[in-house]
């Protein structure tokens, strides 16, 4: 997950916005994804984001992707103890269409 | 019942020991693949397989080897485990057809913890 960074830890009150940040280095990358990981279990995919879009907003979730300085963002709105997890940034890289993933953002939500 | 399902979920062995992690699915999707996570590093790629007849090595392969027995099984093997094998590794499938190579959703099974003495 070198190439693709994001920060480690990120703690939230109950109510307000999350926001995780990425930058990955790949600018031939096509489709750029948020996971998700709950305690004790695998990732789940959250949303993702074409490269030729800026924004994509689904419910509570607005990502935004600004190409030329390679970062995404993740922005949760009235953010909820269920939003508590792992999320982690991953690219998907043209040539061999594998994913990446950064280290992960562990949210922590308090009350 | 899970989708992909790694068997066993948690494990704990002693140095130079053989270890095998399976993982079956019912998706009937063509791609598997097998990545270690370890805390501050996310996850990375062992080794991954397009179809039965193909396995191809991912960023940390040295140490592990694979077998795709069938389309539904993968199973990732240690030959002689060592401490810094310990870690939660995970199974995880893709749809090789068009529309899931575009979005690129791949399909976690639970894990499986391993801890090498």
């Amino acid at each position: 997950g070198e190439d693709v960074e994001q920060s480690l830890f990120l703690s939230v009150r109950e109510g307000d916005s999350s926001v995780i940040n990425c930058t990955y280095t790949d600018s031939s990358s096509t489709y750029l994804y948020w996971y998700k990981q709950e305690p004790g279990a695998g990732l789940q995919l959250l949303t993702y984001i074409f490269s030729n879009m800026d924004m994509k907003q689904d419910q509570r979730l607005t990502v935004l992707l600004n190409k030329k300085d390679k970062h995404l963002s993740l922005r949760i709105a009235d953010t909820q103890t269920g939003d508590s997890a792992i999320y982690f940034c991953a690219e998907i890289r043209a040539n061999d269409y594998k994913l990446s993933f950064g280290a992960g953002t562990t949210v922590t939500v308090r009350a | 019942d899970a989708d992909v399902t790694q068997t066993p979920r948690n494990r704990i062995t002693k140095t130079g020991k053989r270890i095998m992690l399976e993982c079956s699915q019912t998706k009937g999707h063509d791609r598997m693949y097998w990545y270690r996570q370890d805390p501050g590093l996310g996850l990375r790629l062992i080794y991954y397989s397009f179809d039965v007849k193909d396995i191809n090595k991912g960023e940390i392969s040295d140490g592990y080897s694979v077998s795709r027995q069938a389309q539904a099984k993968f199973s990732l093997s240690l030959e002689s485990a060592i401490p810094n094998q310990t870690a939660l590794y995970f199974c995880a499938t893709s749809d090789g057809q068009s529309s899931d190579r575009a979005t690129g959703e791949l399909f976690f099974g639970e894990g499986s913890r391993l801890t090498v003495l």
